[in-house]
Order: C-alpha cells, then sequence, then structure tokens
C-alpha cells in the first residue's frame, strides 16, 4: 500500500515565475490538506481540499492555489513566486468519509522549493 | 487563534537517557494532539496521537501524555538511542479532520 507521494522532490525557479506541485493521498483517502514549512520553523497550514473543493484555507495569499481531482490526488499552484516562497511544501492525506473522520494524518516527503 | 509552543528548541542528550519534551498550546479546546518526528530534509512520521478525552498514548519507548485543561503535552523518550535524533513536531486540531497547528519542533541530538 502506496503512502503519500508528492512530486517532484526538489525544485527550483526564479522570482516571479509559477510552480505545480503534485500529490497523491494514501490509499483510501479522500482530503488533502498542503503545509509550508520555512527552515527552522513548524509547517504553516495552506489549504484543505475535500470532494473536490477548498474546505479550509490558512493565511496565505491568493497566489496560492489549489485543486483536487476526482481520483482524490491534488495540486498546489504558487504564482509570482517570491523568494520567500522557498520552503518545503507538505501534503497530507487524510480519510473524511460521509459522516466521520479519521483523525491521523499521513504526510509525505515533501517537495524542496527553491526560488531564487 | 491558536498557538502551540515546543520547549526546549535544542536538546543534546548522552546515549541511554530518559528525556521530556514540551508542548504547549494556548486554546484548550482542541480535538486532539499529535506527535510527529522529521528527520532533515524529510516528510513528517506520526508517532503518537492523544484524542482530547484520553490522557496518555504509549508506543515502544514513547509516552505522551495530555493535560488539556492546563494546555499542555509531554513526550517521553526512555532510553534515548542515537536513532532517536531528528526534530520532534507537536501539533493540534481543533476539530475533527480540521487542520493542524504545529509548534516550531525540538531538535534533538542523542550522542553515542
Amino acid at each position: 500500500d502506496a503512502g503519500v507521494t508528492q512530486s517532484p522532490t526538489h525544485l527550483i525557479k526564479t522570482r516571479g515565475q509559477q510552480v505545480t506541485l503534485r500529490c497523491s493521498p494514501k490509499s483510501g483517502h479522500d482530503t488533502v490538506s498542503w503545509y509550508q514549512q520555512a527552515l527552522g520553523q513548524g509547517p504553516q497550514f495552506i489549504f484543505q481540499y475535500y470532494e473536490e473543493e477548498e474546505r479550509q484555507r490558512g493565511n496565505f495569499p491568493d497566489r496560492f492555489s489549489g485543486h483536487q481531482f476526482p481520483n482524490y490526488s491534488s495540486e498546489l499552484n504558487v504564482n509570482a513566486l517570491l523568494l520567500g516562497d522557498s520552503a518545503l511544501y507538505l501534503c497530507a492525506s487524510s480519510w473524511r468519509g460521509t459522516d466521520k473522520s479519521t483523525d491521523t494524518q499521513y504526510f509525505g516527503p515533501g517537495t524542496r522549493l527553491t526560488v531564487l | 487563534k491558536q498557538e502551540v509552543t515546543q520547549i526546549p528548541a535544542a536538546l543534546s542528550v548522552p546515549e541511554g537517557e530518559n528525556l521530556v519534551l514540551n508542548c504547549s498550546f494556548t486554546d484548550s479546546a482542541i480535538y486532539n494532539l499529535q506527535w510527529f518526528r522529521q528527520d532533515p530534509g524529510k516528510g513528517l512520521t506520526s508517532l503518537l496521537l492523544i484524542q482530547s478525552s484520553q490522557r496518555e498514548q504509549t508506543s515502544g519507548r514513547l509516552n505522551a501524555s495530555l493535560d488539556k485543561s492546563s494546555g499542555r503535552s509531554t513526550l517521553y523518550i526512555a532510553a534515548s538511542q542515537p536513532g532517536d535524533s531528528a526534530t520532534y513536531l507537536c501539533a493540534v486540531a481543533g476539530t475533527s479532520g480540521s487542520r493542524l497547528t504545529f509548534g516550531e519542533g525540538t531538535q534533538l541530538t542523542v550522542n553515542p
């Protein structure tokens, strides 16, 4: 059973460019959350997707957007990249189901984004 | 707004020592609390999850306690080993399936 997978592993972009990161949730999971982790800090919540809709959003600008596909995989898009967007981007999956949810979130290995 | 604090920020101990990592949170209305381990440049591995109705959870040499009323949790590691060296993160969820609010972590080094 594959866990949460993310691609690419590493990415280097320049200021002003756009980037797309991808996440496949753990088998059986239907909810994907994205986190940004700057060096030496704890992860910060970006947003969560369930049933192909953004359900919760953290304190991030509109340059950060996402999408969830019918197979539950998800993309994180960042436009107009800034130097401060350099970070490890983590994807987490969980199962919400219809009327209950599992509590443990499973994290992927992350994508290391460097903005020059 | 929930805030999570972890003390100490870094800890270096000799192999075999028992140690305690601390986590505090400002809003006691939590749904659960999780402890994670993170190796350098890697993702997060869930170690223990404590529901708000529970007082503690144990897994092997790890024991996590939760005192919701005082807004505190501790992670106890018994007989530490060099392989325990990593950053340990504490995170709280406000409701079921909701976002996690993380502390900044404790960087643990266990010296042989």
